[in-house]
């Protein structure tokens, strides 16, 4: 059973406008929670983080939310750019990092 | 970049067989992993690693097993490769209980025919 869920497959937005990505945890043990960015042919690249005990964490244009109620996080991106396009997996920590199936986000000119 | 170097990147073997792929790192860090992502489904834990000759099983190790005798090296083997073992095959490293990202190789494509 998928402990980490990324419910949407894609995602297309404009340059300059805001990119906002989802996801969902059922396991209310995780203690961080994080997101990377994955290159078609590259291993996954680390973008940001948030402990359980925090509600938001932000680094530049990447700021990732979290709702402990709802076990909902969310990654923004502001402004967009088309060098944001790739995969990106939301993943909890638990006794190793638990990912969700990702979302493609396709930033276009 | 983490000092994360998998071998082969790519390679392509016959259905029973056995295979092992290499996970090297450099980077003396504790913990180590294998994943394998698949479309629809992500990356999903295949087994990891606490320590030299400390392993344990994730979600997806049926048909796998793993072996780390030296912290520098966390070796993959399918005893009998699959066809349902075509896969991206991802190692990934983490210095400690503290620290929370992990850091990922550049991957290995494993096809079984």
């Amino acid at each position: 059973d998928q402990q980490v869920k990324q419910n949407s497959p894609s995602l297309s937005v404009q340059e300059g406008r805001i990119s906002i990505l989802n996801c969902d945890y059922t396991n209310s043990m995780f203690d961080y929670f994080l997101w990377y960015k994955k290159y078609p042919a590259e291993g996954p690249t680390f973008l940001i983080s948030i402990s359980s005990i925090k509600d938001k964490n932000e680094d530049g244009r990447f700021t990732v939310f979290l709702n402990k109620s709802a076990k909902h996080l969310s990654l923004h991106i502001v402004p967009s750019q088309p060098g944001d396009s790739a995969v990106y997996f939301c993943a909890a920590r638990g006794y190793a990092l638990n990912f969700g199936k990702g979302t493609s986000l396709l930033v276009t000119p | 970049d983490a000092g994360i170097t998998q071998s082969p990147r790519h390679k392509v073997t016959e259905t029973g067989t056995p295979v092992t792929l290499r996970c090297h790192q450099t980077e003396n860090h504790r913990y180590m992993y294998w994943y394998r992502q698949d479309p629809g489904h992500g990356l999903r834990l295949i087994h990891y690693s606490y320590g030299v000759k400390d392993t344990d099983k994730g979600e997806v190790s049926d048909g796998y097993s793993v072996s780390r005798s030296k912290t520098e090296d966390f070796l993959l083997t399918l005893e009998s490769a699959t066809s349902s073992q075509t896969s991206v095959y991802f190692c990934a490293i983490r210095d400690s209980e503290m620290n929370t990202e992990a850091f990922f190789g550049q991957g290995t494509r494993l096809t079984v025919v």
